[in-house]
């Protein structure tokens, strides 16, 4: 199946810093991605859609200007954490779509101090 | 609002016992009907999905969901589980109206050996 990579996997940061996550999607291209939250032992949150060339749909309550969402080419989508605090810390994880399946990254669990 | 249910949060079995897992969705009109497994460690993997067709659907590892569409339900089965199923299964529904992939909240699931 299709592949989508995630990087870092995981990242400690101290609080007001800003941190980016990488999603790739390695044999295919992706015109659209999606980056979930999920928090210890709940579900996925859908926070945003990536599209490439143009701007992010964000869910309702997720903050556009905390979480910026960059989709520069057809397999490379970025999620920046801006003044991150530990309220953030959390699971970040993204998903591509390839001929109508998702395919999911890793995930990049993101510490605060 | 839209939504998913897992009615099981935290399910243990023994080995060989019979597994069955539910969900429901709050949407009206089409869906499209997804498993997935999350593994400890690893990332979200693919057991089956539904688009059209027949409502019984055959997934990876012996896995198997029914969708009636009456009972706005798509519960997961397996006849035997093994202790490798040890995991947390994700129900997820796209609706045609949103085209986003919304999850339940999740089911742990572990098998005693």
């Amino acid at each position: 199946g299709a592949v989508v990579s995630q990087h870092p996997s995981w990242v400690i940061c101290k609080s007001g810093t800003s941190v980016k996550i990488e999603c790739r999607s390695l044999d295919f291209q992706a015109t659209t991605m999606f980056w979930y939250r999920q928090f210890p032992k709940q579900s996925l949150m859908l926070m945003a859609t990536s599209n490439e060339g143009s701007k992010a749909t964000y869910e309702q309550g997720v903050e556009k200007d905390k979480f910026l969402i960059n989709h520069a080419s057809l397999t490379l989508s970025t999620l920046t954490v801006t003044s991150a605090h530990p309220e953030d810390s959390s699971f970040y994880i993204c998903s591509a779509e390839n001929t109508g399946e998702l395919f999911f990254g890793e995930g990049s669990r993101l510490t605060v101090l | 609002a839209q939504s998913v249910s897992q009615h099981n949060h935290h399910v243990i079995l023994s080995e060989a016992a019979s597994l069955e897992l539910g969900c429901n969705y709050s949407y009206g009109g089409t869906v499209n009907l997804f498993w997935y497994v999350q593994y400890p460690g690893q990332h979200l993997q693919l057991l089956l999905k539904y688009f059209s067709g027949d409502p019984l659907v055959k997934g990876i590892k012996g896995f198997e969901a029914e969708f009636i569409k009456s009972k706005f339900s798509f519960n997961l089965r397996k006849p035997s589980v093994q202790w490798s199923d040890t995991a947390e299964y994700f129900c997820a529904v796209i609706s045609g109206n949103t085209g986003k992939l919304i999850f339940g909240q999740g089911t742990t699931l572990q098998v005693k050996p």
